[in-house]
């Protein structure tokens, strides 16, 4: 299964952007990058993913490297209820058009927001 | 639209034990996977269904089994219990065709 290298922690300021750095050198051509997070005491969120071309969405946006090996996930303006830990995972499509389940998470992020 | 729901929230069991988790999974979603996150880790997968029957399966002793049933909501059953089995069980509902798991907000399983 391909891996991700992400930080153990970082921290942030409210209302300051956050840059969440991923690697994942080994990524298949066909391997989508999705990241999810996890607020304390609730189950991971869905928050953003991407094959090849940047992406936006309400919550975040995505760049991807040129060669595919690294991703980061940014957030725009971090307030506190951004606290979390956050995931980078590569999926395998499913045969049926979307991704895969079977998610491989590793340590993840923990995100630290500042007042 | 009603998300994943999970029940019982929190359980105690002993060891050898057997204990059944259950999972509704999110309206229009017909795959459902199940994972396991231990204290201070990341969740790590048992398995999915897709129309009823198995669809993949993480390194996790056969003592894990599954159901799926006819409105996709879904049993975990762990037989034998062991002291490590202590951990969040997550069920996740997702469509093939579609990207991303939704995830419900878990049992906290303890095995004394």
């Amino acid at each position: 299964d391909a891996k991700t290298t992400q930080p153990n922690s970082m921290e942030s300021n409210e209302e300051e952007p956050v840059h969440l750095p991923c690697n994942h050198s080994t990524i298949s051509g066909t391997d989508y990058i999705h990241w999810y997070r996890q607020l304390p005491s609730q189950g991971p969120e869905y928050v953003i993913h991407g094959l090849t071309s940047n992406v936006n969405n309400r919550m975040a946006s995505l760049a991807i490297a040129e060669d595919r090996k690294s991703s980061t996930l940014i957030l725009h303006r971090a307030t506190l209820r951004d606290a979390a830990v956050y995931y980078c995972i590569l999926s395998a499509p499913s045969n049926y058009g979307g991704s895969q389940g079977n998610l491989i998470f590793g340590k993840g992020t923990k995100l630290s927001v500042k007042p | 639209e009603t998300g994943v729901t999970q029940s019982p929230t929190h359980l105690i069991k002993t060891r050898g034990q057997q204990v059944t988790l259950r999972c509704s999974s999110q309206s229009g979603h017909n795959t459902v996977s199940w994972y396991q996150q231990a204290l201070g880790q990341g969740p790590q997968f048992i398995f999915q269904y897709y129309r009823e029957e198995e669809n993949g399966r993480g390194n996790f002793p056969p003592r894990f089994s599954g159901l799926q049933f006819p409105n996709y909501s879904s049993e975990l059953n762990v037989n034998a219990l062991e002291l490590d089995d202590s951990a969040l069980y997550l069920c996740a509902s997702s469509s093939l065709t579609g990207t991303g798991e939704y995830f419900g907000p878990g049992t906290r399983l303890t095995v004394l």
